[in-house]
């Protein structure tokens, strides 16, 4: 089992660009999870997708923010413009359903990418 | 509202010294998840524990250890006999049993620093 995977692990950006961070799920997993996590306010939950549909986005700061997954395989977390103050540790996190119920783990979470907008 | 606080930001100790990191929950749920994560310095999420709000048996795995009390809303963690690998940022999280909901409400940290 490969884990969660995500890329890329580091982004370095200007303040204005586009940038896309991806997330590869645990094969069978059916929820997603983006979260964000800064010295100043912890880990904070961005977005969560239940089979491929976005269930609570109460998490994500402002439109210029936006997350999709086209399929169980596959998500994306986009910001446009970026900002200095986006400068965090995303993490994606995936589990299957009542996973808290029954795996232990509840969720496996992956590397993370360290975004710096400069 | 549901809460986690974990009141103690840093701690410091020297190498095998016990270390207990407090967790303190709030929630009108009564069902619900605890869990304990480590995070070292290489950045990495890592599980420690699950608890359901059902089982207050106390769990011990090597050295780390967990008192679960309902009745003070805690779920701390110790580690006997600490060691430098020990030291990362330990966090306590609360899940709820919300539908389809599967929300972590995350405590802020303790940064655990074993010295040698």
């Amino acid at each position: 089992d490969a884990g969660v995977i995500q890329s890329p692990r580091h982004e370095v950006t200007e303040m204005g660009q586009e940038v896309t961070l991806r997330c590869k799920p645990i094969s069978g997993h059916n929820s997603l999870f983006w979260y964000r996590q800064t010295m100043m306010r912890g880990l904070e939950l961005l977005i969560y997708f239940n089979n491929n549909v976005p269930i609570d986005d109460s998490g994500m700061p402002e439109d210029r923010f936006s997350a999709k997954m086209p399929n169980a395989s596959f998500s994306t977390l986009k910001i446009q413009p970026s900002e200095p103050r986006d400068s965090a540790v995303y993490f994606c996190a995936s589990s299957t359903d009542r996973a808290i119920t029954i795996v232990p783990t509840g969720y496996t979470f992956g590397s993370g990418t360290r975004l710096t907008v400069v | 509202a549901q809460k986690v606080t974990q009141a103690q930001t840093e701690i410091s100790v020297v190498e095998k010294e016990d270390v207990t990191l407090d967790c303190v929950y709030e929630t009108r749920d009564t069902t619900y998840y605890l869990f304990w994560y480590k995070q070292p310095p290489s950045g990495e999420l890592v599980f420690l524990i699950r608890r359901n709000s059902f089982d207050e048996q106390n769990e011990i795995s090597g050295r780390y250890s967990w008192n679960f009390q309902k009745s003070t809303s805690s779920f701390n963690f110790t580690i006997t006999a600490s060691q430098v690998v020990d030291s990362a940022v330990y966090f306590c999280a609360l899940s709820l049993n919300a539908g389809n909901n599967r929300k972590l409400i995350w405590g802020l940290g303790t940064s655990l620093a074993v010295n040698p």
